[in-house]
C-alpha cells in the first residue's frame, strides 16, 4: 500500500518556541492532506485540510495563526506549531489522499511533547 | 452535520469469539465508508472501505463489514477472533470533501 511518512517521531521542544512537522506521501501524489490530533484514549480530532497549492480549511475551534499548514506540493505537507505550550503537547497525525475516491493513508505521528 | 458514532468503546472476547462492533453515521448524501485498525504501537491501517457496489465487502485479516443505507449503519464484523486482532478499531465516514472519525472501540481478546 501507499506510504505516508512523518518527521520527526518526536519532538520536546520549550514553551514559547515553534515546531514544524513534515508530513510526505512517499510513493503517490496526494491532492489532499488531513492533520489530526489524537488524544490519549480518545479519537482522531480533525484539524485542518488542505489542498496542494491552497489555503488549508481548518475545523472549527482550531487555531489558524497557531496551526500554520503549507502544502506546497503533492507530496509534502507542513504544520507548524507556533508558541507552543504545554496544552499543545499531543500526538500529531497526519494522512493523505490521492483524490476523493480514495482512502486516507496515514502517517506514524508525531509526539509532541512542551516543557 | 456530519457524525459517526460507534457503540462500543471496549470490548473484551474470547479467541475464537465472533465479533461484531456498531458505526452510525449521520450525513445527507453520498458517503465512502471504511474501518481502520490501530494496533498497539502502529498507525492506523485501512481494514477494508465501502464505495459502492455491493453492500457487503471483505476485508483483510477475515473482516467483513455491511453497509445498511436505510440505517446509515455500517458494523464491522468477525466471525471468529484471535488474539492478535487486539487493536483499536475506528469507523470513518468520508461524505464530500471530509473524513469524520468515530471515537474508536478498543478490543481485547483473551488468549
Amino acid at each position: 500500500g501507499a506510504v505516508v511518512s512523518q518527521h520527526p517521531s518526536r519532538v520536546i521542544c520549550k514553551s514559547g518556541t515553534s515546531v514544524k512537522i513534515e508530513c510526505r506521501s512517499l510513493d503517490f501524489q496526494a491532492t489532499t492532506m488531513f492533520w489530526y490530533r489524537q488524544f490519549p484514549k480518545k479519537s482522531l480530532m480533525l484539524m485542518a485540510t488542505s489542498n496542494e497549492g491552497s489555503k488549508a480549511t481548518y475545523e472549527q475551534g482550531v487555531e489558524k495563526d497557531k496551526f500554520l499548514i503549507n502544502h506546497a506540493s503533492l507530496t509534502l505537507s507542513t504544520l507548524t506549531v507556533t508558541s507552543a505550550h504545554p496544552e499543545d503537547s499531543s500526538f500529531y497525525i497526519c494522512s493523505a489522499r490521492q483524490g476523493e475516491a480514495y482512502e486516507q493513508y496515514f502517517g506514524p505521528g508525531t509526539r509532541l511533547t512542551v516543557t | 452535520a456530519q457524525s459517526v458514532s460507534q457503540h462500543n468503546h471496549h470490548v473484551i472476547l474470547s479467541e475464537a469469539a465472533s465479533l461484531e462492533l456498531g458505526c452510525n453515521y449521520s450525513y445527507g448524501g453520498t458517503v465512502n465508508l471504511f474501518w481502520y485498525v490501530q494496533y498497539p504501537g502502529q498507525h492506523l491501517q485501512l481494514l477494508l472501505k465501502y464505495f459502492s457496489g455491493d453492500p457487503l465487502v471483505k476485508g483483510i485479516k477475515g473482516f467483513e463489514a455491511e453497509f445498511i443505507k436505510s440505517k446509515f449503519s455500517f458494523n464491522l464484523r468477525k466471525p471468529s477472533v484471535q488474539w492478535s486482532d487486539t487493536a483499536e478499531y475506528f469507523c470513518a465516514v468520508t461524505g464530500g470533501f471530509k473524513t469524520i472519525f468515530g471515537a474508536g472501540t478498543r478490543l481485547f481478546v483473551k488468549a
